[in-house]
């Protein structure tokens, strides 16, 4: 596989329910990027890690918890989420310093109900 | 901080029309990049271009044009002769070149492009 893959495509939880997003690049990059999309917002960058470590935690409350196990990939833990989370949530990798732009996944259309 | 404004929300044209997709941004950064994104309905973001800030020529690839203005700060994308394909939303973003590790990128609100046959 090429490029970088999000599982589920689509996922409907209810306010009590924890699930994970997944991400995955075979790309050999080493910064990986969470964003949230909303239908009345624009992108809006959550976490960022590179090299495995976080280096930026956008105020995202707690109940989104993100990890990293290696360069390859990249969860967004979920748990007592609002209907407002409802959203297409995005993980794109870059290069260490970004400067080709980014390669993103096709997300994941988060309905919480 | 940085912000880029795309004040067109939605532009609807017909097949082979030219379409123009404006962008201002605002940095204090010297140095910085801008960059064209593409989200067609299957919902990823596919890269177009990046533009580093002293590097004012304009580009073209096909049908696709960037015109970069520094004095006015705008990098303002043009589709020519337009196809239902490019119906999509296209999203135009700022980043920081001095950066330690990872890189933001901050967007814009987007603009949808609905081609009519």
């Amino acid at each position: 596989e090429t490029g970088v893959t999000q599982t589920p495509r689509h996922l409907v939880m209810g306010m009590t329910n924890k699930k994970s997003l997944k991400c995955e690049q075979h790309l050999g990059h080493n910064a990986m990027y969470w964003y949230k999309q909303s239908a009345k917002k624009p992108l809006e960058l959550m976490f960022v890690y590179s090299l495995e470590e976080r280096v930026e935690n956008n105020s995202v409350p707690s109940r989104f918890s993100p990890e990293c196990p290696n360069s390859s990939h990249l969860f967004l833990h979920l748990h007592t989420l609002q209907p407002e989370d409802s959203a297409l949530y995005l993980c794109a990798s870059s290069t260490r310093q970004g400067l080709d732009g980014y390669t993103f996944g096709s997300g994941t259309r988060l309905t919480v109900v | 901080a940085q912000k880029v404004t795309q004040a067109q929300t939605e532009i609807s044209v017909v097949e082979k029309e030219d379409v123009t997709l404006d962008c201002v941004y605002e940095t204090r950064d010297t140095t910085y990049y801008l960059f064209w994104y593409k989200q067609p309905p299957s919902g990823e973001l596919v890269f177009l271009i990046r533009r580093n800030s002293f590097d004012e020529q304009n580009e073209i690839s096909g049908r696709y044009s960037w015109n970069f203005q520094k004095s006015t700060s705008s990098f303002n994308f043009t589709i020519t002769a337009s196809q239902v394909v490019d119906s999509a939303v296209y999203f135009c973003a700022l980043s920081e070149a001095q950066v330690a590790a990872g890189n933001k990128l901050t967007f814009g609100g987007g603009t949808r492009v609905l081609v009519k046959p």
